[in-house]
């Protein structure tokens, strides 16, 4: 079984600021996935970022990037000149590359506030 | 808006009931998955159907069921409703069952049982 750790409950960063959020997993898998999702104060989950585990290269998107350290069983979330949107929960999640589904293995989240 | 409905948005009722919970994937996704989200047990996986056939089973309990029909929608039916089983029920849809496809999360379900 795999299991998602987000051991920052809640986090706070002032606005234009970078803030690292941390996810640790354990599996036995070799070929899988990894990702972070946002939940807003809307519910909504809306995909952030995603990374191959087969890719060295870390995922970027606009101002969001991982480093993912695969030895480490590592997956941080850097956001980069924080806005105020950003405001919201953050979920790592897991998913193995099986033959068995593709279900999504979430961490418990950390709550980040955005200030002014 | 992801293109993933849910009805009803918000469902009240009493412990030892049966609800049905609805899921229209985006058009032209073949691949259904429903999660749970409570307070106590965070997100967690419950099932997956992929063009009508079950693909793969989580933590679902034996009081609850699923299935996908021909038109690709999906229905949870959750039974003998205890107090524990308020939660937001998400339902998300991939173009096909495979890891490479994103999910696609609906707005939820938002369940209270009293």
């Amino acid at each position: 079984a795999q299991t998602v750790t987000q051991s920052q409950p809640e986090m706070s960063v002032q606005e234009a600021e970078t803030v690292t959020l941390s996810c640790t997993y354990d599996t036995s898998e070799s070929n899988y996935y990894l990702f972070w999702y946002k939940q807003p104060p809307s519910r909504q989950m809306i995909l952030v970022i995603r990374q191959e585990a087969y890719k060295q290269q870390n995922a970027t998107e606009n101002r969001f990037s991982v480093n993912f350290q695969k030895a480490a069983k590592s997956f941080s979330l850097k956001i980069s000149d924080s806005q105020l949107g950003d405001t919201a929960m953050y979920f790592c999640a897991f998913m193995a590359n099986s033959n068995s589904g593709y279900a999504l293995n979430f961490g418990k989240g950390t709550s980040l506030l955005v200030t002014p | 808006d992801s293109g993933v409905t849910q009805t009803p948005k918000h469902l009240i009722t009493a412990t030892g009931q049966r609800v049905t919970l609805r899921c229209s994937p985006r058009s032209g996704d073949l691949s259904v998955y429903w999660y749970q989200q409570s307070l106590d047990q965070g997100l967690q996986f419950l099932i997956q159907y992929y063009n009508g056939e079950e693909r793969a089973k989580g933590n679902i309990l034996e009081r609850f069921s699923a299935q996908q029909f021909p038109d690709l929608h999906s229905e949870l039916n959750l039974s003998s409703l205890e107090l524990g089983d308020s939660a937001l029920y998400f339902c998300a849809s991939s173009v096909q069952g495979s890891s490479y496809n994103e999910q696609f999360f609906g707005p939820g379900t938002r369940l209270t049982v009293l």
